[in-house]
């Protein structure tokens, strides 16, 4: 069973701020790297996604920094808004074609 | 343009009676996949569909779970005798392919078992 561990559980950061989420695993695919946002009372929305031959990802406020060595990727939200609150999940690819999810990081940004 | 669509949104059940989930994935989408959602946790798989075939079961109880995809019409996840520790979110998410292409979730519905 694919491990994946992600940290913070939660993070309160001000408006402005940068948020830092991680994200540990043991095995993949070695396809690609997804983060996922997930509103209250809604889906998990693909947020951005990276591929293993790349170290660094970036669209608009949002980058992924992935260090395979390590076997960990991360997800920066840069000049954080009201608007990113919201629950991040990472997902990593299984050999067997599932996604293995983190068990999710609660993010609040205070104005 | 839609996206995949689930029903109901809310589903309350008592105890013992059958809980019924509807998928309809992305258009154009042949793999559905259910995950379970509970309070504080992340996702967590369940079961893997293409048109007609189970492809792979192993995250769902063998007991009282069932799933399908019909050639025509939703995919359904199906819960007999529900117990109260059925009460979760379950998502529904579709892709076009089997090569780790992003998936694509509905909303969920929320059951709760009374």
């Amino acid at each position: 069973q694919q491990q994946v561990k992600q940290s913070p559980q939660s993070l309160i950061v001000q408006k402005g701020g940068i948020s830092i989420i991680n994200c540990a695993y043991e095995n993949t695919a070695f396809d690609y790297f997804p983060w996922y946002q997930q509103f209250p009372g809604k889906g998990p929305a693909l947020l951005i996604a990276i591929r293993p031959d790349v170290s660094e990802k970036k669209e608009g406020r949002f980058t992924i920094s992935f260090n395979k060595s390590a076997k960990q990727f991360s997800l920066h939200i840069m000049d954080s808004q009201p608007g990113d609150s919201a629950t991040y999940f990472c997902a990593v690819p299984r050999y067997d074609y599932k996604l293995s999810f983190g068990a999710g990081t609660t993010v609040t940004v205070r104005a | 343009n839609a996206g995949v669509m689930q029903n109901p949104r809310h589903l309350v059940r008592r105890r013992g009676q059958e809980a019924r989930l509807r998928c309809s994935p992305v258009k154009g989408h042949s793999h559905v996949y259910w995950y379970r959602q509970l309070p504080e946790e992340g996702l967590k798989f369940m079961v893997y569909l293409q048109k007609e075939n189970i492809i792979d079961e192993s995250g769902m109880p063998k007991e009282r779970f069932s799933a399908e995809f019909p050639k025509e019409g939703p995919s359904i996840l199906r819960i007999q005798q529900v117990v109260r520790g059925d009460s979760a979110a379950y998502f529904c998410a579709s892709s076009p392919s089997l090569d780790n292409s992003p998936l694509h979730f509905g909303n969920g519905t929320r059951l709760t078992v009374t």
